[in-house]
């Protein structure tokens, strides 16, 4: 069965420092990834999505991804972290074409200090 | 281009009562979901439309729950009698080939 993984619940960085967030999924066959962030009190938004093609992908403010087949992960980047991405960060996979339903993970407190 | 919208935003209940939870999809978009996010969880899919037809509710609890989506555009998520484990963030996401958008949701509390 399809899964997502992030294990980190909370991560705390300092304003300005870079940031990774991981995500691991369980998929057989070719995975289509996400991220979205969710600001308080907000419905969920895009930052990047992956279909199969360049394992790098590039999102907005700054954020990008990479998909990597063999560690079954897609970790997210972004190389100099603003107070205003504190936020939950969710990574997701779908099936594609014909099931794009989402299975989400459970989510990364990211925590930005001054 | 406006972007999914959902009402009411808060809604509060006793156990036992009955609420109905509303969304309007980005214009054009053919498929909508229904996710229900507990606190401090990510979203786990209650029901899929395309169109007007209900793709997967497998997720949904039918003996409490029901969705429709009568004309294929807005989409009403109703819960008959909640209880306290109901309580939680209910989004409503709409798509077109891909890449869903979501609305800001309805957060219910069930004392």
């Amino acid at each position: 069965a399809q899964s997502v993984t992030q294990p980190d619940a909370r991560v705390t960085v300092s304003e300005g420092a870079s940031l990774q967030l991981r995500c691991k999924y369980s998929y057989f066959g070719t995975p289509y990834l996400f991220w979205y962030v969710q600001y308080p009190r907000q419905g969920l938004q895009l930052l990047l999505k992956y279909y199969p093609g360049d394992p790098v992908v590039q999102g907005v403010n700054g954020f990008e991804a990479e998909f990597s087949k063999s560690n079954s992960s897609f970790h997210l980047r972004k190389a100099s972290v603003h107070w205003s991405d504190w936020a939950v960060y969710f990574c997701a996979v779908s099936m594609g074409s014909g099931s794009w339903q989402l299975i989400f993970g459970s989510g990364t407190q990211l925590t930005v200090m001054p | 281009e406006a972007g999914v919208t959902q009402s009411p935003r808060y809604a509060v209940l006793q156990e036992g009562q009955a609420v109905s939870f509303w969304c309007d999809p980005i214009s054009g978009h053919d498929t909508l979901y229904w996710y229900q996010q507990p606190r401090d969880q990510g979203p786990q899919l209650l029901v899929y439309f395309r169109d007007e037809a209900v793709i997967d509710n497998s997720q949904l609890p039918s003996d409490r729950f029901s969705a429709v989506r009568p004309k294929g555009t807005n989409s009403t998520l109703k819960i008959q009698s909640a209880k306290q484990g109901d309580t939680a963030t209910y989004l409503c996401a709409s798509s077109r080939l891909g890449g869903q958008y979501f609305g800001p949701g309805t957060r219910l509390t069930v004392l």
